[in-house]
């Protein structure tokens, strides 16, 4: 079953605005990652977090983590067209070694 | 560098027949996994090689389902026989090991079988 869960499952957004995807996870972490996918194409790594970190920044991205409540939110800054493509978070679980959970997605569409 | 390569891109092939997928890491990297990615199931790791040992096979679906990593550049993931619900794309990733989990993911091997 799927470790991490995406909301909302699609976004659909005009170019300019901000996009909010969040991440929920059910067990204990060590880090959480966001990735990027291209219709098409491999995942592109965003941004790493861990877990005794609340908040970071990479560019137009900003990566929050509350691990009482198992959850993270990726926020996109003035989106532009470039943008449009799926989202993934991924999950190292405490304990699992160095193998990645990936969550189920969330579809992110910009338009002009 | 080229990132990491995968063959074929695309393969079609009759339920029964054997499949081989094919990997290149990053040059120095020493982590490599094997993932497989569904509409249903999503993204899903079979396996992973650490300095070219497996350390995690669990995912690996059952004994159709086999990996190799003869060297540091080189990997493979085999399906004997192929079965229709094995259509998937797979993908290959690698990662430095001061940082497993940024992986550098190639382009994918989309697999039919009919």
């Amino acid at each position: 079953s799927q470790q991490g869960e995406e909301d909302p499952q699609a976004l659909s957004i005009q170019e300019g605005e901000n996009a909010t995807m969040n991440c929920s996870y059910k067990t204990s972490i060590n880090n959480l990652q966001w990735y990027r996918q291209n219709s098409g194409r491999g995942l592109v790594h965003l941004i790493l977090i861990r877990s005794n970190e609340r908040e970071k920044h990479s560019g137009r991205l900003r990566v929050t983590l509350d691990t009482s409540k198992k959850s993270s939110s990726l926020l996109i800054t003035a989106s532009r067209a470039a943008d449009t493509a799926s989202y993934f978070c991924a999950t190292a679980l405490t304990g699992g070694g160095n193998k990645l959970t990936f969550g189920t997605g969330t579809q992110l569409k910009v338009e002009l | 560098d080229a990132g990491v390569i995968q063959s074929p891109r695309h393969e079609v092939t009759e339920m029964g027949q054997e499949v081989t997928l094919r990997c290149k890491p990053i040059s120095g990297h020493d982590y490599l996994f094997w993932y497989r990615q569904t509409m249903m199931r999503g993204l899903e790791l079979l396996i992973y090689f650490n300095n070219n040992v497996p350390i995690d096979d669990s995912g690996m679906p059952e004994d159709r389902f086999s990996a190799k990593m003869p060297n540091a550049s080189f990997s493979t993931l085999k399906i004997q026989p192929s079965e229709p619900r094995d259509s998937a794309v797979y993908f290959c990733a690698s990662s430095l090991a001061g940082h497993p989990y940024e992986q550098y993911f190639g382009p994918g091997t989309r697999l039919t079988v009919t």
